[in-house]
């Protein structure tokens, strides 16, 4: 069954650094999205991606951030200069259609020191 | 906005017994809900998805949920619980905002399962 896979699967970094988390969307699957959970909250959606371009980003999702799709099957997720509070859990996400169900990886633990 | 609530942060139940995990929602139109499940140090699995039609779904595992438009609720039942059913679990709802759609996830429930 295909899957959606993310590289690495933790990540530590300094303050200041930037951060490049990647990801591997199901082949045939044409919107992406990145979502976050820090340790014992909610998961939140930062960004969703479509036709190489940002469709929607949250609050959360400030010009630290970006996303590149690189060739035809990554998906990266970049932080410029870490914060301690963007230690979390990053998930990919892919879907084959908007409003379908979106299928998840196992998720890059960052670790911001 | 869109938001979702499990009322429950944390449930404990026997191995073999039934169980249901509570989902409220609340969005404007017709939502499409989904129920997700994470093991400890792991991704988010589908566990089953309403979109239309019968209120009733199936999912993996053993597990069934039922969307109540009147009491805007979508919760996860399963007969007989196993002890592999220990995890935590979320109920999400995708909103569609700005032309794209999102999921907005609930806080979620962590199920313990005693032997």
């Amino acid at each position: 069954e295909p899957e959606v896979t993310q590289t690495p699967s933790h990540q530590v970094t300094q303050m200041g650094q930037e951060v490049i988390l990647r990801c591997v969307p199901i082949s045939n699957h044409l919107y992406f999205y990145w979502y976050r959970q820090i340790l014992g909250q909610k998961v939140e959606f930062l960004v969703s991606f479509y036709n190489n371009e940002i469709s929607e980003k949250s609050e959360i999702f400030d010009d630290q951030f970006s996303v590149e799709r690189p060739d035809g099957s990554n998906f990266t997720l970049k932080i410029r200069s870490t914060k301690l509070e963007d230690s979390a859990m990053y998930f990919c996400a892919s879907s084959f259609l908007e409003l379908n169900t979106q299928y998840f990886g196992p998720g890059t633990r960052l670790t911001v020191l | 906005a869109q938001s979702v609530t499990q009322p429950d942060i944390h449930i404990t139940v026997s191995e073999g017994a039934s169980l249901e995990l509570r989902c409220n929602y609340s969005y404007g139109a017709t939502p499409y809900l989904f129920w997700y499940v994470q093991s400890p140090g792991q991704g988010l699995q589908l566990l089953l998805k309403y979109f239309s039609g019968d209120t009733l779904v199936q999912g993996i595992k053993g597990f069934e949920a039922e969307f109540k438009r009147s009491q805007s609720s979508f919760n996860l039942r399963k007969p007989s619980v196993h002890w592999s059913d220990a995890a935590e679990y979320f109920c999400a709802v995708g909103a569609r905002e700005g032309g794209s759609e999102k999921l907005v996830f609930g806080k979620g429930t962590k199920l313990t399962v005693n032997p």
